[in-house]
Formats: structure tokens, sequence, C-alpha cells
């Protein structure tokens, strides 16, 4: 299994500001995937973040908007930038061991 | 391009009643896995069960049980004895073998009635 942590749990932010969430793994992994998840909707990757090298954005996601970073093999960030209401979403992050996708506890971000 | 279906956006079920939500899927490849997640309001999500294409056996994890049907690309499931607990959003996920991404459905929302 895999032990994610995720912060904050939730926040709320003005227009205009960013925000830097963060997963914790509890051991090393290769490959971590940020994901949102609009209000009643399934998920929507992001990018996968890989160490030591750019995150591969999905189509719709660039880089500017959502930079991410990936230190080391445990550890990961995703900044929502210059945020609007339509970034209002629950966002999550998640690792991949043997088979199962393990999910950090979102974060439940609403921007006024 | 794989594609993940959920034809029911809510059910709902008499406690200890049994209901199965439904998923198909379409995709060319012969070797993939399927996955039932869970995510109740506290919003973590939860493997609830999970099958690998090459198993002709259909997954049972106690009262959760898949009908995996290869040749219709047909993966429902079951929930026996339902509880309260059960109550969440379901989720039917698609993955290729040789990638870790995960392809979602659009979700079922589960209702248990007392």
């Amino acid at each position: 299994s895999a032990v994610i942590s995720q912060k904050p749990s939730r926040d709320i932010c003005q227009r205009g500001t960013s925000l830097t969430i963060q997963c914790q793994v509890d051991s090393q992994v290769t490959m971590m995937f940020w994901y949102r998840q609009q209000p009643g909707q399934s998920l929507t990757l992001i990018a996968t973040a890989n160490q030591g090298s750019e995150a591969t954005y999905e189509s719709g996601f660039v880089i500017d908007k959502f930079p991410i970073s990936r230190p080391n093999l445990t550890f990961s960030t995703l900044t929502v930038s210059n945020m609007s209401p339509e970034d209002s979403s629950i966002y999550l992050c998640s690792v991949v061991r043997q088979v199962e996708a393990f999910f950090g506890q979102g974060t439940r971000l609403t921007v006024v | 391009a794989q594609t993940v279906t959920q034809s029911q956006p809510e059910m709902s079920v008499q406690e200890a009643e049994t209901v199965t939500l439904s998923c198909t899927y379409d995709t060319s490849e012969s070797d993939y896995y399927l996955f039932w997640y869970k995510q109740p309001p506290s919003r973590q999500m939860i493997l609830v069960i999970r099958q690998e294409a090459y198993k002709q056996q259909n997954a049972t994890e106690n009262r959760f049980s898949v009908n995996f049907q290869k040749a219709a690309k047909s993966f429902s499931l079951k929930i026996s004895d339902s509880q309260l607990g059960d109550a969440a959003m379901y989720f039917c996920a698609y993955r290729r073998d040789s990638n870790y991404q995960l392809i979602w459905g659009a979700g079922t929302k589960l209702i248990i009635k007392p």
C-alpha cells in the first residue's frame, strides 16, 4: 500500500492569488499524478510528475497555470496560479504501486 | 482511445438489499486492469475491487463482487447486504497494462435508504 499526506485539506482563496498543494508519500515512487475533480464530476488528469524532469501536462492544462515541482521521489507540489472562481475544485494527488492507485485526501479549493 | 462509461448517474437501494452498478468500457487492448473506486463525502478515494483482464474468474471482496464480461466489455459492481456506510460516489476506472494512467467513468452516486 501507500500512504499519501496531502495539504492543505481545504482553502478559500481570493481570485488572482496562487495556492500550492503539497503531497508527501511514505516511500519512493517514480511517478506522481495530479488530478482535478470539478464539483459533481469525475477525475481529470492534470499532469504526471517524474522526479528529475519536467512534468507532462494533459491537453487543456499548461505549466504557467499549474506549475509542478518534484524535488525527490517522495514529494511533489502543485500550484494553482492566478486563480479564478472556475478553479474551484477538488485537487488530488495519486501514486501507483504495483497495480493499484493510491490517493491523497484531496484539497477542496474555493476561489472567491 | 479508451473510454469508460457509467450510465447510471444515481442509484438508490434499501439498506440490507443488493444493488448493481454498471460500467462499460472500450479498448482494443488485451491486457488491462479494471477498478471500482469509492469516494465518500470525506473525498478520500478508496479502492473497492480490481479485476485483471487475463483472469476469467470474477473478483470478490467480502460484500463486493464484479461481473466481468470481457467480450462485452462490461464490468459491473454488485454490492450485497448494503450498509449505510456504502453511500458514496462510485467510479469505474480502466488502466492499460503498459501505462499507469487511469481512465475514469463519470461516476454513480449510491444512496442507501435506511
